[in-house]
């Protein structure tokens, strides 16, 4: 079964960086896609991007140059960097499958920006 | 960015009614649409996919349907674990975007 589980700190200050791990069993992260989403308080979600089986990654043009997403195939891991953040990217973030919609979800991480 | 207007945003409906959640695209997405549900504390599911099709394991009283840019999620014989948040979301064009969420509370 493919299982999805992000890890990371909960709590980030203001102009530093968000970095987050999305740790995959069951199916090996070189095939198909693997994105980033986040919910913000008041239930807005947003997609922030993908990498894809091949390494080549796909961002949400709102988040600009603010994000990177990599990945480590020997540890079935892929990562999320997101660079001078403000309060505004208080949200729960998911890790996610993407084949055609996203099939599998992590079970989230809450992440705050405060000082 | 493609818009997805969804309404209503909240719904309230007895055990065993039929509801309807509605999705509206800013412009053609071609069945490039997904269904969501979300329960408290958890992570969202996928129903349905390319707008009409049942995702495995996903009850049979979950349905999709489309016409024209209007995208219908359509939940017949409510139980009482429908009670979750309901998101669509295009993969049509990049960014891929969400529906606002529908909740469902069951009387």
């Amino acid at each position: 079964e493919v299982q999805l589980q992000e890890s990371g700190p909960g709590l980030v200050k203001p102009s530093q960086s968000l970095s987050l791990t999305c740790s995959v069993t069951g199916y090996s992260i070189t095939s198909n896609y693997w994105g980033w989403i986040r919910k913000f308080p008041g239930n807005k979600m947003e997609w922030m991007g993908y990498i894809s089986y091949s390494g080549s990654t796909s961002y949400n043009p709102s988040l600009k140059s603010r994000i990177s997403i990599t990945r480590d195939t020997s540890k079935n891991q892929f990562f999320l960097q997101l660079n001078s953040v403000t309060t505004e990217d208080t949200a729960t973030y998911y890790c996610a499958r993407y084949y055609g919609s996203f099939d599998y979800w992590g079970q989230g991480v809450m992440v705050t920006v405060s000082s | 960015d493609i818009q997805m207007t969804q309404s209503p945003a909240s719904l309230s409906a007895s055990l065993g009614e039929t509801v309807t959640i509605e999705c509206l695209a800013s412009e053609d997405i071609y069945s490039n649409l997904a269904w969501y549900q979300q329960k408290p504390g958890k992570s969202p599911q996928l129903l349905i996919y390319d707008a009409s099709s049942l995702q495995d394991g996903v009850p049979s009283r979950f349905s999709g349907s489309e016409s024209g840019t209007q995208y219908s999620l359509e939940i017949n014989s409510l139980q009482s674990e429908d009670a979750a948040t309901y998101f669509c979301q295009q993969h049509h064009d990049y960014p891929f975007t969400f529906g606002s969420g529908t909740k469902l509370e069951i009387k």
